[in-house]
């Protein structure tokens, strides 16, 4: 079945501490992002990445770090977590840009004490 | 600056009737506009897509208008159920790679 994985589904963890989410897809895709989603404010992109080994910012950015080594798995770090943080993350996948459908996965709802 | 608006409101109609949303945006010049479909706690699922120099696009009850003079995009669906309530998304698909989603509108079909 093709589909996009994040892991864990539900996190809670202290400020500070470091984490990564992961998320991996089985499409051969080359395009994936991750979304923040916090009400009233929708889905805002943090990162996007074209390909392997090439990642670029999206509108919110700051305090996340990503990686692509390998074309299935795009993960996304949190060095020091804040409590603005606190989210909902959604990771996607496109079979390329311009013009394709994004498959999202089911969701990262992260909290930060 | 760049902003991308939908209905803020909720919208509320009756079974059977055509729900309309409005996507605007300024200060954007997107290849592509998209639709999703978002249920509570789950992930956005996509429904349509529309080219810059298409005027309109169908896929059974749904439709898409794209007026990129109006810079405004108008999401239908005909014939509502209340399986068709959920919070909807536009998202304008730019040239340099991003995908910029709207705050979403929640649509809540009743019998």
């Amino acid at each position: 079945e093709a589909q996009v994985t994040q892991n864990p589904r539900y996190l809670i963890t202290v400020t500070g501490k470091k984490l990564t989410v992961t998320c991996s897809q089985n499409m051969n895709h080359e395009y994936m992002s991750w979304y923040r989603q916090d009400p009233g404010l929708g889905l805002r992109q943090i990162y996007y990445s074209m390909n392997v080994e090439v990642t670029d910012k999206g509108d919110v950015p700051e305090g996340y770090k990503v990686s692509r080594k390998e074309k299935r798995n795009f993960p996304l770090i949190l060095e020091s977590p804040s409590p603005n943080q606190t989210s909902l993350y959604f990771c996607a996948s496109n079979v390329d840009r311009y013009g394709t459908e994004a498959f999202f996965g089911q969701g990262t709802r992260l909290t930060v004490v | 600056s760049q902003k991308i608006e939908q209905n803020s409101e909720a919208l509320n109609i009756q079974e059977g009737k055509t729900a309309t949303l409005t996507c605007n945006y300024t200060n954007y010049s997107p290849a592509y506009l998209q639709w999703y479909r978002q249920d509570p706690g789950r992930g956005p699922v996509f429904l349509l897509l529309i080219r810059e120099n298409e005027k309109e696009k169908r896929k059974e009850r749904l439709k898409v208008t794209f007026d990129t003079t109006l810079k405004q995009s108008l999401f239908h669906i005909t014939a509502s159920q209340p399986a068709d309530s959920a919070t909807y998304l536009c998202a304008l698909d730019l040239w340099g790679g991003k995908l910029i989603f709207g705050q979403g509108t929640e649509l809540s079909v009743k019998p």
